[in-house]
């Protein structure tokens, strides 16, 4: 069956790098562009923008076009998104989900509390 | 950006009862492939969000007939036939035919 498996929780403080994962399994990984979602403590889902598998081009959302990378690990079926810098403001819960136009999988979901 | 706007904001309802949950967006979601990428996803409390609608109205194979879609251009309708106690949760609309948007979330709760 199709799953995204994301990483562990994480917890950071300001100024450091974090970057978490998000397996793919039972498609192919580069047959659907892999997308982002932000949700802050209580808040709702914000569009952090997707990554094309097959050519690794990310496009971003415009409040994550500094600090933020998405990668690839297309061997091993793995999204990656990485925050540098990280600040108070990036504490949140991040998801990774299938698929720009449906988002149809979404994975459990990784939660990253930055404090100092 | 298109803006997805919610109504309303949260549902208190009880087991049984009909649900009806707005979405309209500031931009016609009608795509020049002739089709309009709305989504319906349900986020139950402490978990990640689930499919429900795509393209307005088309159910995933998991989703039980209680629910329907409808809607066009860039007013949208989720419709809930008879609450379930399994049904609450966050609902969201989201468009992805122009760079990706969410609404604002509705909140359904059971009496």
């Amino acid at each position: 069956q199709i799953q995204l498996v994301q990483s562990g929780p994480e917890l950071k403080k300001p100024g450091e790098s974090l970057k978490i994962s998000c397996k793919a399994s039972g498609y192919t990984f580069t047959d659907y562009a892999m997308q982002w979602v932000k949700q802050a403590p209580g808040k709702g889902l914000q569009y952090m923008g997707w990554i094309n598998t097959q050519t690794g081009k990310p496009t971003y959302a415009d409040d994550f076009k500094e600090r933020f990378v998405f990668s690839l690990e297309t061997s091993a079926s793995t999204a990656y998104l990485q925050i540098n810098n990280l600040k108070n403001e990036d504490t949140a819960t991040y998801f990774c989900a299938r698929g720009i136009i449906r988002g149809d999988y979404w994975g459990q979901g990784v939660m990253v509390t930055v404090s100092s | 950006d298109v803006v997805m706007t919610q109504t309303p904001v949260s549902l208190s309802l009880a087991i049984g009862q009909p649900a009806s949950i707005s979405c309209k967006s500031s931009q016609s979601l009608l795509g020049t492939s002739g089709k309009t990428f709305l989504n319906w996803i349900l986020q139950r409390p402490g978990q990640s969000p689930k499919r429900l609608i795509y393209q307005v109205s088309k159910l995933y194979s998991e989703v039980p007939d209680r629910f329907s879609g409808s809607g066009s251009e860039t007013e949208f309708t989720l419709k809930i036939s008879r609450v379930e106690a399994e049904d609450l949760g966050v609902y969201y609309c989201w468009q992805g035919t122009h760079f990706p948007t969410f609404g604002s979330g509705t909140k359904l709760e059971i009496k």
